[in-house]
C-alpha cells in the first residue's frame, strides 16, 4: 500500500519567506509526527498529533513554526519569515495509533538562502 | 527525559565480516528501543525494535539487537555485511510511559561496507 508521501521534496526558498511543507499519512493512521534533521545529524521531534490535535508541540523551535491537521489525515507544516538555519529535511511520520511503529515519509529539503 | 548515545559516527567493515554499531540510552520509564536506518535519498526504515518482550531482537535483513538493561544499551549486529548494508544507522529511544511516544534518535552511526 501506499506510504508516508511528502511534498514539495524539495524547496529553494529565500531568508524572511513564508514556506508550507505537506504531509499525507498512511491511511487510517490517527497519530502524525513532525521532525527535523540538520545535516550531519539524527532528526528531532517537532510536533505530534492525535487525529486533529496538536498533543505535543513541545518541539517546535519557536513562534515562526506551526503546524495544522484540520481534518485529521493531512498535515501541512508552516514557517513564517525563513531564516537559514531552518534549512534542514523535515521528515513526517505515521502510526496507527499512539505507542505503536512510526512510519516515516521521504522528507522535504528545504534550503534557505 | 531520554536520550540516546551512538557511540561511533562511522564504521567501516569489510563485506563478509561483522557489523558492531553501539548504542547506549537513558530514559526515565520503561523504554521501547528501535533501530532505523536511512539510504542516501531515501526515507527511514525501521530495522527492528524492543517493545519488553525477548531482550534478543531479531529484525530485517539479518540484523539483531540485544537489549542490556543494566548497561543501558541496546548494540545493533548483523554477523556478515553486505554492500547493500552501506547506510547510516540511527538508535531510538521512545518513553512508553511518556504521551505521544515522541522518538529521540541517536547522531547516527554511518556504516562504510568495503569490497
Amino acid at each position: 500500500g501506499a506510504g508516508v508521501s511528502q511534498t514539495p521534496s524539495n524547496k529553494v526558498t529565500e531568508k524572511g519567506k513564508y514556506v508550507e511543507l505537506r504531509c499525507d499519512p498512511i491511511s487510517g493512521h490517527t497519530a502524525l509526527y513532525w521532525y527535523r534533521q540538520s545535516l550531519g545529524q539524527g532528526p528531532e521531534f517537532l510536533i505530534y498529533f492525535q487525529g486533529t490535535g496538536a498533543a505535543d508541540d513541545s518541539g517546535l523551535p519557536n513562534d515562526r513554526f506551526f503546524a495544522v491537521r484540520p481534518e485529521g489525515s493531512v498535515s501541512t507544516l508552516k514557517i513564517q519569515r525563513t531564516e537559514r538555519g531552518d534549512s534542514a529535511v523535515y521528515l513526517c511520520a505515521s502510526s496507527p495509533g499512539t505507542g505503536e511503529t512510526q512510519y516515516f515519509g521521504p522528507g522535504t529539503r528545504l534550503l534557505v538562502l | 527525559a531520554q536520550s540516546v548515545t551512538q557511540l561511533d559516527s562511522h564504521v567501516s567493515v569489510s563485506e563478509g565480516t561483522p557489523v558492531l554499531l553501539r548504542c547506549n540510552y537513558s530514559s526515565s520509564y520503561s523504554p521501547s528501543l528501535f533501530w532505523y536506518v536511512q539510504h542516501p535519498n531515501k526515507g527511514l526504515q525501521l530495522l527492528l525494535k524492543y517493545t519488553s518482550a525477548a531482550t534478543l531482537v531479531k529484525g530485517i535483513n539479518g540484523f539483531e539487537a540485544e537489549f542490556k538493561k543494566s548497561e543501558t544499551s541496546f548494540h545493533l549486529t548483523k554477523p556478515s555485511a553486505h554492500m547493500s548494508d552501506a547506510a547510516e544507522y540511527f538508535c531510538v529511544v521512545s518513553d512508553r510511559g511518556a504521551a505521544g511516544n515522541k522518538l529521540t534518535f541517536g547522531g547516527g552511526t554511518r556504516v562504510l561496507v568495503k569490497p
